[in-house]
């Protein structure tokens, strides 16, 4: 079946580090991919998308580029602050999969001044 | 105010026991979710409801049980709590159309004891 793979986490940078947060999944046809970032004791929130291969989502310099031949979609900015600290996930929607998300297991951040 | 909003935010119950989690929007969308999230594995989904009138699965709906009293209020109930159902619980919304983007609710921390 469908599913998502991040890398473990936590991931500890200093601030101003660059960072990257691997994504892949493995999918029938084409789903669209996301990021979801959530922030100490909230919810999910969107951070970006994409709907088709080789596009780009972009949000808050955070970016991710679906790259469908080697079925990955990794985070990155080139940039970290104190305030990125949140845990990430990767997710997608199956082609056709009428709303429901497969999410990955996350990825923890945690930036130092 | 919140557009999803959970209640409780926190509950510890006893093996057993009957409880409800309730998720109320008041973003006119149609489409409703549950998750829970555990520490490792992301978040799965439990059930989801397109409309008023449909309800279905999710990937762990064992144990659990929804209820769609109208279109803005979508209840989850544990019939009778077991402790490997304790979790951090995520209600979720999305609108027809809009490309599968989901928006969450702040969570309710259950603990079965």
């Amino acid at each position: 079946g469908d599913s998502v793979t991040q890398m473990e986490g936590p991931v500890t940078l200093s601030e101003e580090a660059f960072l990257t947060i691997n994504c892949t999944y493995t999918a029938t046809g084409y789903p669209s991919l996301f990021w979801y970032v959530q922030y100490p004791g909230e919810g999910l929130q969107l951070l970006l998308k994409a709907t088709k291969a080789d596009d780009k989502g972009s949000n808050k310099g955070f970016e991710a580029t679906y790259r469908k031949e080697t079925t990955s979609f990794h985070l990155e900015k080139g940039s970290v602050q104190v305030s990125d600290s949140a845990v990430y996930f990767c997710a997608l929607s199956p082609n056709g999969g009428y709303n429901k998300l497969i999410f990955g297991a996350g990825t923890r951040l945690a930036v130092h001044p | 105010d919140a557009d999803v909003t959970q209640t409780p935010r926190n509950r510890i119950t006893k093996t057993g026991k009957r409880i409800m989690l309730e998720c109320s929007q008041t973003k006119g969308h149609d489409r409703m979710y549950w998750y829970r999230q555990d520490p490792g594995l992301g978040l799965r989904l439990i059930y989801y409801s397109f409309d008023v009138k449909d309800i279905n699965k999710g990937e762990i709906s064992d144990g659990y049980s929804v209820s769609r009293q109208a279109q803005a209020k979508f209840s989850l109930s544990l019939e009778s709590a077991i402790p490997n159902q304790t979790a951090l619980y995520f209600c979720a919304t999305s609108e027809t159309g809009t490309g599968d983007i989901q928006y969450f609710g702040a969570g309710t921390r259950l603990s079965v004891l």
